[in-house]
């Protein structure tokens, strides 16, 4: 079925490097995409997002990069923190299914200090 | 601004009752959606809401029911508990199709 996933359920950093988590989604019909943050205990935070008529953006530390021919999201944390330890999820929307967000597994980072 | 605010925290019910949890959004957002988040089956949506109508519906059995009010304010309704309905209950908010924002969510524990 259609599905947004992730390719590595858990990834480990060293503190100060630059953390990429990838995002696989299979609907050509997306046409917005989402990255969130879930720390322990709290709901989903939102981090950035994409419209499908941009590659990339870039926000405060973090860039979303988006590859509409193979289907493909990536988060881009530059300088990891131990405070950014935490699970990832991304997450599409079709254009045509009003605020429905469908999300992957989720990816869980860990930032060694 | 005050955020989305899901109530209560914390839920503990026995098999076959019904609980309902609610959602005040955000101040001047009109649709609130509900996810139910599992270990095993993630983040899954449930329903959302825009204008006091259901516009949108997941893969959900008809024991779980929500509504909205005419001040945006969210409920949505789990008749005949199962074990399997325990799970994080979160609610979401939105201006338009974006501007996600989720509350801390209703921890609903079945036993």
């Amino acid at each position: 079925g259609e599905s947004v996933g992730l390719h590595l359920p858990t990834l480990s950093v060293q503190e100060g490097d630059n953390s990429i988590i990838n995002c696989a989604y299979s609907n050509s019909a997306s046409d917005y995409f989402i990255w969130y943050k879930q720390e322990s205990g709290k709901g989903p935070q939102f981090i950035i997002d994409i419209r499908s008529n941009m590659d990339k953006r870039q926000g405060q530390r973090v860039t979303v990069l988006l590859n509409k021919t193979v289907k493909h999201l990536s988060l881009q944390i530059a300088a990891t923190q131990p405070g950014d330890s935490a699970v990832y999820f991304c997450a599409e929307n079709r254009n045509n299914a009003g605020n429905m967000l469908t999300f992957g597994g989720g990816t869980r980072l860990m930032v060694k200090p | 601004k005050a955020g989305v605010t899901q109530t209560p925290r914390y839920l503990i019910k026995t098999r076959g009752q019904q609980v309902t949890l609610s959602c005040s959004p955000i101040s001047g957002h009109r649709s609130v959606s509900w996810y139910q988040q599992t270990p095993g089956q993630g983040l899954q949506f449930l329903f959302e809401y825009f204008s006091e109508t259901q516009r949108n519906k997941g893969n959900f059995p008809g024991r779980f029911s929500g509504r909205q009010f005419s001040n945006s304010r969210s409920e949505m309704n789990v008749s005949t508990l199962e074990l399997g309905d325990s799970a994080l209950y979160l609610c979401a908010s939105s201006l338009a199709r974006e501007g996600y924002t989720f509350g801390s969510g209703t921890r609903l524990t079945v036993v």
